[in-house]
């Protein structure tokens, strides 16, 4: 089956862990993309990646690091600075470039501080 | 001003009646435009896309976009209880290198009432 997975479907962080959060998809498409959604809040962009081995920061980078050494994969480590990490993270990927270009969300990763 | 802006609602119908959910967007040079459908602890899922100004209809979904007006509408018919949930307006525009960048409405919730 074609898509987007992210793992662990719940995750918990002690103070002062780094945790990661894995997103994997198998649609050939060359864009990822980590979001964080808070309850009543719109969907608001971590990082981003437009092509292998490049990434870019997003609106709210602070705290969070990601890699893209593979076409595949774009994990997303969530640090010890990241000080309000309690949400509901999503991996979008998009199809080519252009104005039609259209993200696909894998199933999201739950985020909860212990 | 919100780049996208959605009403929170909640916006109740009756079962059988037409929804109508309404986003405004700021960016003039937007070129794109999606509708997502996002269940209480789910991820999003594309349900629309509207590129030109007019209608497109799917199903039970139609979709209406006025550029003038810089709004962008879901309109969906014979309202069914699944269809409760909440819809995401979001809102392309270009970047340099033929990116884009998409920003999301904070959502409105629909329930419909059986």
């Amino acid at each position: 089956d074609g898509g987007i997975t992210q793992s662990p479907k719940y995750l918990f962080r002690k103070e002062g862990q780094n945790v990661t959060l894995s997103c994997e998809q198998n649609l050939n498409h060359d864009a990822m993309y980590w979001y964080r959604q808070d309850p009543g809040q719109g969907l608001r962009l971590i990082y981003y990646s437009q092509i292998v081995n490049d990434f870019q920061k997003g609106d709210i980078a602070e705290g969070y690091s990601v890699s893209r050494e593979k076409k595949e994969s774009f994990p997303l480590t969530v640090t010890s600075a990241q000080k309000n990490p309690t949400a509901f993270y999503l991996c979008a990927s998009s199809t080519d470039r252009g104005p039609q270009e259209t993200q696909y969300f894998g199933p999201g990763t739950r985020l909860l501080v212990l | 001003q919100k780049e996208v802006e959605q009403n929170s609602g909640p916006l109740s119908v009756p079962e059988g009646a037409i929804a109508s959910l309404n986003c405004t967007y700021s960016d003039r040079v937007s070129q794109s435009f999606f509708w997502y459908r996002q269940y209480s602890g789910k991820s999003p899922e594309l349900i629309m896309s509207i590129y030109s100004n007019g209608d497109k209809e799917d199903g039970r979904f139609t979709a209406q976009l006025n550029k003038a007006s810089q709004y962008v509408s879901l309109l969906i018919r014979d309202s069914q209880p699944s269809d409760s949930a909440t819809y995401l307006c979001a809102v392309n525009r270009p970047l340099a290198g033929g990116y884009q960048k998409v920003t999301f409405g904070t959502g409105t919730k629909l329930q419909v009432i059986p």
